[in-house]
């Protein structure tokens, strides 16, 4: 089945990169997400990585995929006190319809 | 604004009465998927529709839970005889089918008491 497996907690001083990862199981996996959850809210989709990709630029986002370790990272450069989330990977297996989720990582800003 | 909404934000029932949840998607995308997501986890997937029909259920929603989208724009979820272990915030999404971003509600936060 399919298990995403994020480290909990993250804290960075503003202004410095944060680098968020991810792993997952599924080797079928076609593509990749990263969403932020602010408190109280939904969530936002950040980004997203085909499966044939190894790596995805977007302003301060930069994703890299190593699909030889199942490893996805999500990378934030000059990181601000608006940064500070829960940010979940996820992933569609192909066939699927649905996102799969990890259990999030928080990101606290430390101004 | 053209998000996607849901209703009620937050929802506060005793055990064992019934609660439905409105979600309106994004115009026009013809894929709408609901979510539980409980404290500390994240979203796990219930059920989705294209268009009016309901494509896949998981084996999370039990016999309890039902979900329509009658029309094929909004949807509602229903749960009946509410437990205190159906607490959370159930999200809704949508998309346009073959396209690979789903795009999310604000939730609705339920808590049974």
């Amino acid at each position: 089945g399919e298990d995403v497996e994020q480290s909990l907690f993250l804290s960075v001083r503003e202004g410095d990169s944060s680098v968020i990862n991810c792993t997952y199981t599924d080797s079928s996996s076609t593509y990749l997400y990263w969403y932020k959850q602010e408190p109280g809210a939904g969530l936002q989709l950040l980004t997203y990585i085909f499966s044939n990709m190894d790596m995805k630029q977007d302003q301060r986002l930069t994703v890299l995929l190593n699909k030889k370790d199942k490893h996805l990272s999500l990378r934030i450069a000059d990181t601000q006190t608006g940064d500070s989330a829960i940010y979940f990977c996820a992933e569609t297996p192909t066939g699927a319809n649905n996102l799969f989720f990890g259990t999030g990582t928080r990101l606290t800003v430390i101004p | 604004d053209t998000g996607v909404s849901q209703d009620p934000r937050h929802k506060i029932t005793k055990r064992g009465q019934n609660v439905t949840f409105r979600c309106d998607p994004i115009s026009e995308h013809n894929r709408l998927y609901w979510y539980r997501q409980t404290l500390g986890q994240g979203p796990e997937f219930l059920t989705y529709f294209q268009n009016e029909a309901q494509l896949e259920k998981s084996r999370l929603l039990s016999d309890r839970f039902s979900a329509e989208r009658p029309k094929g724009s909004f949807s509602t979820l229903e749960i009946q005889r509410t437990e205190q272990g159906d607490s959370a915030m159930y999200l809704c999404a949508s998309s346009w089918a073959g396209v690979n971003e789903q795009f999310f509600g604000p939730g609705t936060r339920l808590t049974v008491l």
